[in-house]
């Protein structure tokens, strides 16, 4: 399987900060990474999709990048509304592997 | 717009079998995979498997030995069956749907199962 890392874990940051959250794969899994947002009690939303395209609706200060095996999502500014926990996603090849996400709370 | 609604038994005895439906409303079944997806309290994700309307599924290897899912498209619902369940079962379940082979876009609210005796 491959495995799905995420750092930090927990986040805090202040409302307009910039905010980076970093996911690193096992193996190599082209651009086949995904980004979802939970808050407590309810499901996940799609963020982006294959690293970097915004689902539809998502407000434009989310952003997703890669560099080889380590991807990235940005919150260019933070708002009161985005804190939440979030998950990198991998469909490379199954099993679908999450990596263990991360904790985004206000400073 | 789609929405996905599980249904089912919100708790289940050791060593039963835990089963669940999803109604599909907003889109037909047979054009996507549909997924199951659970989250045991205050942990991760896990992909449980795909099902696709013409009956091909695919399992995470973890729960290949007790998992079946199926597709009802009379109904446009799917199903997930597990058998065998230990408290270590115990989670929210989502069924989500899987689009373009890519990304899960639409989710259910999701369904709390604990095993329990």
């Amino acid at each position: 399987d491959i495995q799905m890392t995420q750092s930090p874990s927990p986040l805090s940051a202040s409302v307009g900060d910039r905010v980076i959250i970093t996911c690193q794969a096992s193996q190599d899994i082209n651009n086949d990474l995904n980004w979802y947002q939970q808050k407590p009690g309810k499901a996940p939303k799609l963020l982006i999709y294959d690293v970097s395209n915004l689902e539809t609706g998502v407000p434009s200060r989310f952003s997703g990048s890669r560099s080889g095996t380590d991807f990235t999502l940005t919150i260019s500014s933070l708002q009161p509304e985005d804190i939440a926990t979030y998950y990198c996603q991998q469909y490379d090849s199954a099993p679908f592997t999450f990596g263990p996400g991360t904790t985004v709370d206000l400073k | 717009q789609v929405q996905l609604q599980e249904s089912g038994p919100g708790l289940v005895k050791p060593s039963e079998t835990l089963s669940l439906s999803c109604s599909v409303s907003g889109a037909s079944i047979s054009r996507y995979y549909w997924t199951w997806i659970r989250q045991p309290p205050g942990k991760g994700l896990e992909w449980i498997g795909y099902v696709y309307y013409s009956g091909s599924t695919h399992y995470n290897p973890s729960l290949k030995s007790r998992v079946t899912m199926s597709v009802d498209t009379s109904k446009n619902q799917f199903s997930l069956k597990l058998d065998s369940v230990t408290a270590a079962d115990t989670a929210v379940y989502y069924c989500v749907r899987w689009k373009s082979g890519s990304y899960f876009d639409s989710w259910g609210q999701g369904t709390l199962v604990t095993v329990s005796s």
